[in-house]
C-alpha cells in the first residue's frame, strides 16, 4: 500500500540536542510538507518542498532544518535553537499541481510526538 | 490572500443528533476545498473534497457543498455516532495558492451515547 511513513512515533530529547524526524513516501509525490501541531491548536507550516533539492521556509521555520535529496524522503531536524520543540509533528505530501493549478489532496503520515525532557 | 475560518469548538452532541460545522474561506483564485478528520494521536485523513463551485463532497454520511456565492463549505451529517468523535479541519488549496494548503483551526467533536 502506498503511503507516508513517519518515524519514530515517539521521541524524547534532552535540552540542547538535535533530533531528526524521518518522513518517507512511496506515492511518487513531488511536494512534501512538515507541520507542527500543539495541543488544541491547528497546523502550522514549518517547511515545504515542491521538488527535489529545493525547499522553502514556512511560517515557523526558525530552529528547524530540512533536506530533500531524494523525491521520497524529507527529513526534519529539530535543532537546539528551537526553544519550545515539544509538539506533534506531521509530514504530508501531494502531487505537483497540474495545469488547473490544483495538486489534489494532501496525504498525511501518522505523526511523530517529540517531548523535551 | 487565502484563509479559512472555521467554527470554534468544542462541540458536544448526543448520538444520532444532526451535525453542522461551519467553514468559510477567502481565496484569490479558484480553490479546491477539503474536510480532514483527525482521531486522537493520529495524522489527518481526508474526509471529503470538492474541486469547483456547486460540487458536493460526501463520504461516510458526511456532506459538504462548495458554495462560491457565500464562500462556504459547511460540513454536515444527519446522524452522528460515537465513532465520529474527532477533530475536523477545513482546508483549501489549488488555483492561486502555489500548491499551499490553508487550514482552519479545527473543531473538536465529542459524541456521547
Amino acid at each position: 500500500d502506498g503511503g507516508i511513513t513517519q518515524s519514530p512515533k515517539y521521541l524524547f530529547r534532552k535540552e540542547g540536542q538535535n533530533v531528526t524526524l524521518s518522513c518517507e513516501q512511496n506515492l511518487n509525490h513531488d511536494a512534501m510538507y512538515w507541520y507542527r501541531q500543539d495541543p488544541g491548536q491547528g497546523l502550522r507550516l514549518i517547511y515545504y518542498s515542491q521538488i527535489v533539492n529545493d525547499f522553502q521556509k514556512g511560517d515557523i521555520a526558525e530552529g528547524y532544518s530540512v533536506s530533500r535529496e531524494k523525491k521520497e524522503s524529507f527529513p526534519l531536524t529539530v535543532t537546539s535553537a528551537q526553544k519550545n520543540p515539544t509538539a506533534f509533528y506531521l509530514c504530508a505530501s501531494t502531487r505537483a499541481p497540474g495545469t488547473g493549478g490544483s495538486g489534489g489532496e494532501l496525504f498525511f503520515g501518522e505523526g511523530s510526538r517529540l517531548t523535551v525532557l | 490572500g487565502n484563509s479559512v475560518t472555521q467554527m470554534e469548538g468544542p462541540v458536544t452532541l448526543s448520538e444520532e443528533a444532526f451535525l453542522t460545522i461551519n467553514c468559510t474561506y477567502t481565496a484569490t483564485g479558484y480553490p479546491s476545498l477539503f474536510w480532514y478528520v483527525q482521531y486522537p494521536g493520529e495524522g489527518l485523513q481526508l474526509l471529503l473534497k470538492a474541486t469547483k463551485a456547486d460540487d458536493k463532497g460526501s463520504n461516510k454520511g458526511f456532506e459538504a457543498t462548495y458554495r462560491k456565492e457565500t464562500t462556504s463549505f459547511h460540513l454536515e451529517k444527519g446522524s452522528v455516532q460515537v465513532s465520529d468523535s474527532a477533530v475536523y479541519f477545513c482546508a483549501l488549496s489549488g488555483w492561486g495558492t502555489g500548491n499551499q494548503f490553508y487550514f482552519g483551526t479545527g473543531t473538536s467533536l465529542t459524541v456521547i451515547p
